[in-house]
């Protein structure tokens, strides 16, 4: 156990909705990264925020956002579903803002039908 | 940019055999490394990381790597597989300033035989 939550575990959904993932980090991280693992794009870093402060950003959609409330844990949202959408989402976090070792949740998978 | 190449999609392996995936990464100066296995329906877990100092590192469940700056590679090593080593695994590669990012390569899936 890493010690990185998330919610929830499985989501399906059809295209054009819109649905909120949740994460919360370890205790005392104050880093939170967002990936996305598909069979066609593999491992893809999306999004990054330190102490509630959006700090790198990846290969993030424009239909896809991200924040970090006070009490560090995140969301991140995604809108105006497609097919291609469906994939694993991992949150993870670390304990500083230079990143060193990132400790992975167990992942929300999402279907959009 | 930074970018990893795990060249060998799939590997198999009888249990009690010796295991070394490969890694080879791009970066400009020393990154940090990481390995990560995950297994079916899975999140990922870390098995060792690189950041300075002693060039082969030891990791969880018996694994070890070792960073060859020369080569650019930081392979995964364990002397002696067992059936719950099945998984898929994943290099990574990390900046030491700016985008905190990690870049994974493709990832390996290892299979064991009896």
């Amino acid at each position: 156990d890493s010690g990185v939550t998330q919610t929830p575990k499985h989501l399906i959904t059809a295209t054009g909705q819109r649905v909120t993932l949740r994460c919360s980090p370890r205790s005392g991280d104050l880093s939170v990264y967002w990936y996305q693992q598909s069979l066609d794009q593999g491992l893809q870093f999306l999004i990054q925020y330190y102490n509630g402060e959006e700090r790198a950003k990846g290969n993030i959609l424009e239909r896809f956002s991200a924040q970090q409330f006070p009490d560090l844990h995140s969301e991140l949202n995604l809108s105006s579903l497609e097919l291609g959408d469906s994939a694993l989402y991992f949150c993870a976090s670390s304990g500083g803002p230079s990143g060193l070792a990132q400790y992975f949740g167990p992942g929300t998978r999402l279907l959009v039908l | 940019a930074q970018s990893v190449t795990q060249p060998d999609i799939h590997i198999t392996v009888s249990e009690g055999a010796s295991l070394e995936l490969r890694c080879n990464y791009s970066y400009g100066a020393t990154p940090y490394l990481f390995w990560y296995v995950q297994s079916p329906g899975q999140g990922l877990q870390l098995l060792l990381k690189y950041f300075s100092g002693d060039t082969l590192v030891q990791g969880i469940k018996g694994f070890e790597a070792e960073f060859k700056r020369s080569q650019s590679s930081f392979n995964l090593r364990k002397p002696s597989v067992h059936w719950s080593d099945a998984a898929e695994y994943f290099c990574a590669v990390g900046a030491r300033s700016g985008n905190e990012k990690l870049t994974f390569g493709t990832g390996t899936r290892l299979t064991i035989i009896p």
